[in-house]
């Protein structure tokens, strides 16, 4: 089983370009996440699906953009990337709802603005 | 609003001693869940535990357990007789029971380094 796979793993990008976190899991779950992690924070919620379709906001949403056309894949868009969103980035997701926070994690993408 | 404190951001100690970490919640809600996330220096994070708000008894499963207090709204976790292998960060974390029961407030997470 591959699980939640995340591409890509390393990425440097200067202020002001675009890119796109790659985000695919293979176990059918309905529930899928990105979250942040910044040295001293933990991790914060950025967007969420709970199904194909259907996309929300998180806890820091701005400046990203994400969409879910199908069940698998759940990419994370960044439109013109910050100095601010130097971060590392992880893609989560859960069965449904029984399973509530049970999150399966991908291993991350190391994002570097610069 | 929800809220996870993890007081200690580090905790250094020598193999086979117990190591407890903090985690103290706040939140609004009569019914939520509770949850320790590992990140070992991998960087994955793994699943460790999940407690109903309403089910106050302490687990354990092998080396670790889980002292959950609703009186003092934390719930703490204990590595006994700790390994080289428990070195990560730990991540105590909370959601609210019902339709966002998925969305998960992480505190900042408590790095534990056993040394041999």
């Amino acid at each position: 089983n591959a699980g939640v796979t995340q591409t890509p793993k390393f990425q440097v990008l200067k202020t002001g370009q675009s890119m796109t976190l790659q985000c695919a899991q293979d176990m059918n779950h309905e529930y899928m996440s990105w979250y942040r992690q910044d040295p001293g924070m933990g991790l914060r919620l950025i967007h969420y699906s709970v199904g194909a379709g259907i996309t929300d906001q998180g806890e820091v949403p701005n400046g990203y953009n994400v969409s879910r056309s199908t069940t698998e894949d759940f990419p994370l868009r960044l439109l013109s990337a910050a100095p601010s969103q130097t971060s590392v980035y992880f893609c989560a997701s859960s069965y449904s709802r029984t399973s509530a926070g049970e999150l399966f994690f991908g291993e991350g993408s190391r994002l570097t603005v610069l | 609003a929800q809220k996870v404190t993890q007081a200690q951001t580090e905790i250094s100690v020598v193999e086979k001693e117990d190591v407890t970490l903090d985690c103290v919640y706040e939140t609004r809600d009569t019914t939520y869940y509770l949850f320790w996330y590992k990140q070992p220096p991998s960087g994955e994070l793994v699943f460790l535990i999940r407690r109903n708000s309403f089910d106050e008894q302490n687990e354990i499963s092998g080396r670790y357990s889980w002292n959950f207090q609703k009186s003092t709204s934390s719930f703490n976790f204990t590595i006994t007789a700790s390994q080289v292998v428990d070195s990560a960060v730990y991540f105590c974390a909370l959601s609210e029971a019902g339709i966002n029961d998925y969305k998960l407030s992480f505190g900042a997470g408590t790095t534990v380094t056993v040394r041999a």
